[in-house]
């Protein structure tokens, strides 16, 4: 399984874009890049995930660079409410358990 | 749509007592996958459920068990209760339509003391 390595905490002004980096360099051909958020010990919230191209929905957008061995997840207007931690997960096609660490606290400031 | 529901919320069990947790999956998902979270770590996958059978299980003693229902529901069984079995419990599930996707509960807080 790969491993992600992620800083264990960043700031964001409220209103700007939050950049949170992943780095996966054993990530292999099959295995998808994954991002969940947990706020306040509530249950982790599914964000967004990809293979190779760059991804975009109604959350949030993900950049995978070209040798698939880093990831960004960009959140382009942060507000209080995106205050927590965020996980990168590196999954393969052929397992069901998703891998997570100690992921990146994001605090959104006023 | 009803998402992920867990039950109970919050328990208090004795050490040496079972505990059993339920989960029931969001619409249209027929795989459920529990995990445990401890306090200040990720959630560790514990074991997934699909067909009403164990699929794949994590690095989890065998006091921890599962079952899934005809309904697609599920339960975990925890035996012979540690100080060390207080966390919260996560179920997940998904489906092949969901892209094997995995969307979480809110979780059921066990404290063993």
């Amino acid at each position: 399984d790969a491993k992600t390595t992620q800083p264990p905490s960043m700031d964001c002004a409220e209103g700007r874009a939050a950049n949170l980096p992943c780095n996966h360099s054993t990530i292999s051909g099959n295995e998808y890049v994954y991002w969940y958020r947990q706020i306040h010990s509530q249950g982790p919230q599914y964000i967004i995930h990809g293979l190779k191209n760059n991804e975009t929905n109604e959350m949030a957008s993900l950049i995978i660079t070209e040798d698939r061995k880093s990831s960004t997840l960009i959140l382009p207007h942060a507000t209080l409410r995106d205050t927590a931690v965020y996980y990168c997960i590196v999954r393969g096609s052929g397992t069901y358990k998703y891998i997570f660490g100690t992921g990146t606290r994001l605090k959104v400031l006023a | 749509d009803a998402g992920v529901t867990q039950s109970p919320t919050h328990l208090i069990k004795t050490r040496g007592q079972q505990v059993t947790l339920r989960c029931s999956p969001k619409s249209g998902h027929d795989t459920v996958s529990w995990y445990q979270q401890a306090l200040g770590q990720g959630p560790q996958f514990i074991f997934q459920y699909y067909e009403e059978e164990e699929r794949q299980r994590g690095n989890f003693p065998d006091r921890f068990s599962g079952h899934q229902f005809p309904n697609y529901s599920s339960e975990l069984n925890v035996n012979a209760l540690l100080l060390g079995d207080s966390a919260l419990y996560l179920c997940a599930s998904s489906s092949i339509g969901s892209g094997n996707t995995i969307y979480f509960g809110e979780g059921s807080w066990l404290t063993v003391v």
